[in-house]
């Protein structure tokens, strides 16, 4: 199974600065005939079901604030979020769908400073 | 749109059989690409991928699970069923089921039901 492993763990920035969260896979998620990285952000917030933001590792979902952005291949990984605002406190995970079974990480939990 | 709801037990006691059905509208499950899943969180826990069926029938489970899963479909009542077997205060989590279509992972989800497990 390929492993997820999120950084950090937790992370409070204050209102307007840049949060960046990272993600390692055990094994490379970019497809070679297509060249596709297979990986996903999704961010939850309290009672709610995660909410898909990025996939593709680099294409913001329709809707999502271009505040959220998401970068990296092969197995390093990076979500962005520009300019942090308040509704953005939450939990964000990142998931490969390379190869089943599909993983997640252990999520990155995001406060205001 | 594309919607989803689980519906389920919301208790069990332990050794119990859980079912749980995927009721979804706005899409077909015979359409090529499509695909249902079911994910569960344990309260205050991560999100944790449990399987997965696509369009096709080719099914695929969770490795450390898998013995104890089992999906499928009915694409005239557009429902997917996920069972567990031998249920355990563990297994307490809310599950959810989503759907995935070309290639990109899930992008609608349901609300989620509540399952608990205990004596």
């Amino acid at each position: 199974d390929i492993v997820m492993t999120q950084s950090p763990d937790s992370l409070a920035v204050s209102l307007g600065e840049r949060a960046t969260i990272n993600c390692k896979s055990s094994q490379t998620v970019l497809s070679n005939p297509n060249n596709k990285n297979y990986l996903t952000w999704f961010q939850q917030k309290p009672g709610q079901p995660p909410k898909l933001l990025v996939y593709w590792a680099s294409v913001r979902e329709s809707g999502v604030p271009d505040r959220f952005s998401g970068s990296g291949s092969g197995t390093d990984f990076t979500l962005t979020i520009s300019s942090l605002q308040a509704e953005d406190v939450a939990v964000y995970y990142c998931q490969q769908h390379y190869s089943s079974p599909w993983t997640f990480g252990q999520g990155t939990r995001v406060e205001i400073k | 749109q594309i919607t989803l709801k689980e519906s389920g037990p919301t208790l069990l006691k332990p050794t119990q059989t859980l079912t749980l059905t995927c009721t979804f509208s706005g899409f077909s499950l015979s359409t090529r690409g499509v695909g249902v899943g079911w994910i569960r969180q344990p309260p205050g826990k991560a999100l944790e991928w449990l399987a997965l069926i696509y369009w096709d029938d080719v099914k695929r489970y969770n490795s450390s699970l898998k013995s104890r899963l089992t999906i499928t479909k009915d694409t005239s009542k557009n429902q997917v069923v996920l069972t567990m077997t031998n249920m355990d205060p563990v297994d307490t989590a809310t599950y959810f089921c989503a759907h995935t279509a070309t290639e990109v992972a899930f992008d609608y989800w349901g609300q989620g039901t509540l399952v608990t497990v205990s004596s």
